[in-house]
């Protein structure tokens, strides 16, 4: 049983525009949420965090929410760029010190057009 | 400073066949961590190791076995190839901290 979903496997968005990417999960006991981002045989890349305590955390070009109450959490990506193209990938951890095991969702295509 | 390194990147495994991966990191991490990741299903965790001598089941153990030998190396082990174990697989560290994940090994069992 996942418990965390990415129900969008795919978005399409201009080059300049804003890419949100969803993410929700289903295990109250998760602390600390994290978004990768994947490129075609690469392993994937540590993007940006959140820990439970906050609602908000931006670094750059890249916002992630999220709602607890909800038990949802959404990447920004302002403005998208065509090197943006990548599977990004939302993971969650009820690890309070080492992070460790992550459970990640199926992870979503983002394709950003000229 | 390679990070998070493994072997090999490619593999064609007959039914039955054993092999073993291997994964490296040179960050000074304390755990290290394998993953699978199949079509539509994300990463799943196999085996994974809090600190040097220490290794726990993850999410998906069956068929696999683990060996951190040091602090810097952590391997996985297909004892009997099935079908079933085709997949990427990642080798990831940490800290704490975010895990750092190597480039993947493509397993293929015929």
């Amino acid at each position: 049983d996942q418990q965390v979903k990415q129900n969008s496997p795919s978005l399409s968005v201009q080059e300049g525009r804003i890419s949100i990417l969803n993410c929700d999960y289903t295990n109250s006991m998760f602390d600390y949420f994290l978004w990768y981002k994947k490129y075609p045989a690469e392993g994937p890349t540590f993007l940006i965090s959140i820990s439970s305590i906050k609602d908000k955390n931006e670094d750059g070009r890249f916002t992630v929410f999220l709602n607890k109450s909800a038990k949802h959490l959404s990447l920004h990506i302002v403005p998208s760029q065509p090197g943006d193209s990548a599977v990004y990938f939302c993971a969650a951890s009820e690890e309070t010190d080492s992070w460790g095991k992550l459970q990640f969702g199926a992870g979503t295509q983002v394709v950003v057009t000229p | 400073n390679a990070g998070v390194t493994q072997t090999p990147k490619f593999q064609v495994l007959k039914t039955g066949q054993s092999m073993t991966l291997q994964c490296a990191q040179d960050m000074n991490h304390n755990s290290m961590y394998w993953y699978r990741q199949d079509p539509g299903m994300g990463l799943r965790l196999i085996y994974y190791s809090a600190s040097e001598g220490t290794t726990d089941k993850g999410e998906v153990p069956n068929g696999y076995n683990v060996s951190r030998l040091n602090k810097r190396e952590f391997s996985l082990r297909l004892e009997s190839a099935a079908p079933s174990q085709t997949s990427v697989y990642f080798c990831a560290s940490s800290a704490p901290g975010p895990e750092y994940f190597g480039p993947g090994t493509r397993l293929l069992v015929l």
